[in-house]
């Protein structure tokens, strides 16, 4: 257990649905980050929020709309998402919004898009 | 060019080797160089941080950086079958310090033999 905790592990969704991911962190960060994993690709840095504030809005569609109602919660709300956002979605804590010790990551949650 | 890149490998080693895995970054602006280790199916995990020039050892692992040549590597001593992962490089504070978030290559799959 990393102190990063990630809802739910696995979520296999239609394109019509709609779903939110959950992230919580219990190491007294006050960044966090939302990652998408995708196969043969680096980790692409989705979202940024610094003291629940969003500072970094990596050019997502607006499909994906990330929530942050304070520093140690943050959610993914997904909707009409596409075949192509199946991905593993890691989400991410640091202490200082430079990160420059390093992020702690959640377990992630593998999503699968029908 | 890739800000981050590393050999997508995979790198085979056997037991009891020294695993070297190499990386080379862009920004010469960059201050902060880590290594994660993910394990298939999981999420990233730090193993190694690396702020100036030189060796840092802890363990079995050693990284060294290169900030004239914009290179870091990461040595794996004793090489055992659970060293087998996907090691990715991490940097931070590119442009001076003005990129606020890590940036990471697509990491080097370790196939440690028995």
């Amino acid at each position: 257990e990393t102190g990063v905790t990630q809802t739910p592990r696995h979520l296999v969704m239609g394109m019509t649905n709609k779903k939110s991911l959950k992230c919580e962190q219990h190491l007294g960060h006050n960044a966090m980050y939302w990652y998408k994993q995708s196969a043969k690709k680096p980790l692409e840095l989705m979202f940024v929020y610094n003291f629940k504030e969003q500072t970094e809005n990596n050019s997502v569609p607006s499909r994906f709309s990330p929530e942050c109602p304070n520093s140690s919660h943050l959610f993914l709300h997904l909707h009409t998402l596409q075949p192509e956002d199946s991905a593993l979605y890691l989400c991410a804590s640091s202490q200082g919004y430079r990160g420059s010790n390093g992020y702690t990551f959640g377990s992630g949650t593998r999503l699968t898009v029908v | 060019q890739k800000e981050v890149e590393q050999n997508s490998g995979p790198l085979s080693v056997p037991e009891g080797a020294i695993a070297s895995l190499n990386c080379t970054y862009s920004d010469r602006g960059s201050q902060s160089f880590f290594w994660y280790r993910q394990y298939s199916g999981k999420s990233p995990e730090l193993i190694m941080s690396i702020y100036s020039n030189g060796d840092k050892e802890d363990g079995r692992f050693t990284a060294q950086l290169n900030k004239a040549s914009q290179y870091v590597s990461l040595l794996i001593r004793d090489s055992q079958p659970s060293d087998s992962a996907t090691y990715l490089c991490a940097v931070w504070g590119g442009r001076g310090g003005a990129t606020n978030k890590l940036i990471f290559g697509t990491g080097t799959l370790l196939a440690v033999q028995p």
